[in-house]
């Protein structure tokens, strides 16, 4: 079952904001992960946060995660039109699970020159 | 590295026939693939996880035996809809963890979009 909530569903922008989606979880974590999903294609891993961490940067991205409220979010600073694209979270409960991860209803991210 | 190549990228079937999707990782063994299904706009779905050398794991729901996954190598991993309804059309999405992630990171292939008539 799909357990991570995001919003906003969808978001508009112009080139230079910062973008921010948040995602909201269900259960006990052992980490967050945060993927893009261009149109009609596979997804990328972007960076992921696990349970004993509250901030994580990578390049122009920043994710916090609360483990107490069960959420996350994604703060693109400086946003680019290449930006444009599906945003999705990703949490597994138990590395000993093999690896599966369910991933959240997503952000589809619009970012306009 | 840890690439994930999948093929075909869009097929188009009569309904009743059946199609193979391929699932490859080209540069590290995989002994588990996990299968995703998507429909437009919405998010990935687990169908199931496919295990070198046994069977696959199908989440609740999922028919078995109307989506057949088969991984006899390390590194090719197939599903096969049987008997495809227009109902089936969606957005199929292989994915594997990368070995080096140290965690259940995954890469994917580039999905197969298929369409049922």
């Amino acid at each position: 079952s799909q357990q991570g909530e995001e919003d906003p569903q969808a978001l508009s922008i112009q080139e230079g904001e910062n973008a921010t989606m948040n995602c909201s979880y269900k259960t006990s974590i052992n980490n967050l992960q945060w993927y893009r999903q261009n149109s009609g294609r596979g997804l990328v891993h972007l960076i992921l946060i696990r349970s004993n961490e509250r901030e994580k940067h990578s390049g122009r991205l920043r994710v916090t995660l609360d483990t107490s409220k069960k959420s996350s979010s994604l703060l693109i600073t400086a946003s680019r039109a290449a930006d444009t694209a599906s945003y999705f979270c990703a949490t597994a409960r138990s590395y000993n699970q093999g690896g599966k991860l369910i991933f959240g209803q997503g952000t589809e991210l619009s970012v306009k020159p | 590295g840890a690439v994930v190549s999948q093929h075909p990228s869009w097929v188009i079937c009569k309904s009743g026939t059946s199609v193979k999707i391929e699932c490859r990782s080209l540069d590290f063994q995989a002994t588990t693939m996990f299968w995703y299904r998507q429909f437009p706009k919405q998010s990935l779905m687990l169908m199931a996880t496919s295990n070198e050398g046994s069977k696959a794991t199908y989440e609740q729901g999922v028919e078995k035996d109307k989506f057949l996954i088969n991984h006899a190598s390390l590194t090719l991993s197939t599903l096969t809809v049987t008997s495809a309804h227009p109902e089936d059309s969606s957005f199929y999405i292989c994915s594997a963890r990368v070995p080096s992630s140290g965690a259940n990171v995954l890469t994917f292939g580039a999905g197969s979009r298929l369409t049922v008539l």
